[in-house]
């Protein structure tokens, strides 16, 4: 257990409808990163949210959002869905100022049909 | 723009051999790199990082080399063992004195199996 937890681990829904995934971090950790993988990419950055706020950006559709909440847990929010947002969404934390990584979650496996 | 890049998708190694995992990157700006591991159902983990102040760390059976003129990393792992057996994805940061609240940047991992 990597002190990430992300629920659900899957999730298969039809395009066009919206879901909603969730992350705690790691205790203490006020970072939370989103990335997504899809089959045969790298982890592509989504975005980043630091002690509520959005600190960082990447390449995320304007059809997902995300917030970070008071507990410092995460949700990030996929609406119109289609087949290609089918991916794995990973969650991962740190804590300030230096650290040797995020930790990650387990990820939660989407799948769009 | 793949900004960092691991050319070889797979790797088969035998038991007790070295396995090296290269990694290349384009972003000057790119000042700390990472390396993580990751087994099928569970997120990466961290294996083992190097500031770009450095050209080598070492960590057991780990060792991360750096050649920042030719920006180029890799991983070597000896003697490699059966449960090394994983993607290793390779991660660059830019801005390492903030690390902690900088995103970083994956390469597509390379699928490392260690033949018995």
């Amino acid at each position: 257990d990597s002190g990430v937890t992300q629920t659900p681990k899957h999730l298969i829904t039809a395009t066009g409808q919206r879901v909603t995934l969730r992350c705690s971090p790691r205790s203490g950790d006020l970072s939370v990163y989103w990335y997504q993988q899809s089959l045969d990419q790298g982890l592509q950055f989504l975005i980043q949210y630091y002690n509520g706020e959005e600190r960082a950006k990447g390449n995320i559709l304007e059809r997902f959002s995300a917030q970070q909440f008071p507990d410092l847990h995460s949700e990030l929010n996929l609406s119109s869905l289609e087949l290609g947002d089918s991916a794995l969404y990973f969650c991962a934390s740190t804590s300030t100022g230096g650290n040797y990584g995020y930790t990650f979650g387990s990820g939660t496996r989407l799948t769009v049909v | 723009d793949q900004q960092v890049k691991q050319n070889s998708p797979s790797l088969s190694v035998q038991e007790g051999r070295i396995s090296i995992l290269n990694c290349d990157y384009t972003n000057s700006m790119f000042d700390y790199f990472l390396w993580y591991k990751k087994y099928p159902a569970e997120g990466p983990t961290f294996l083992i990082s190097i500031s770009s102040i450095k050209d080598k760390n070492e960590d057991g059976r780990f060792t991360v080399f750096l050649n920042k003129s030719a920006k180029h990393l890799s991983l070597h792992i000896v003697p490699s063992q059966p449960g090394d057996s994983a993607v290793y994805f390779c991660a660059a940061s830019a801005g390492s004195s903030n690390f902690g609240n900088e995103k970083l940047t994956f390469g597509t991992g390379t699928r490392l199996t260690i033949i018995p």
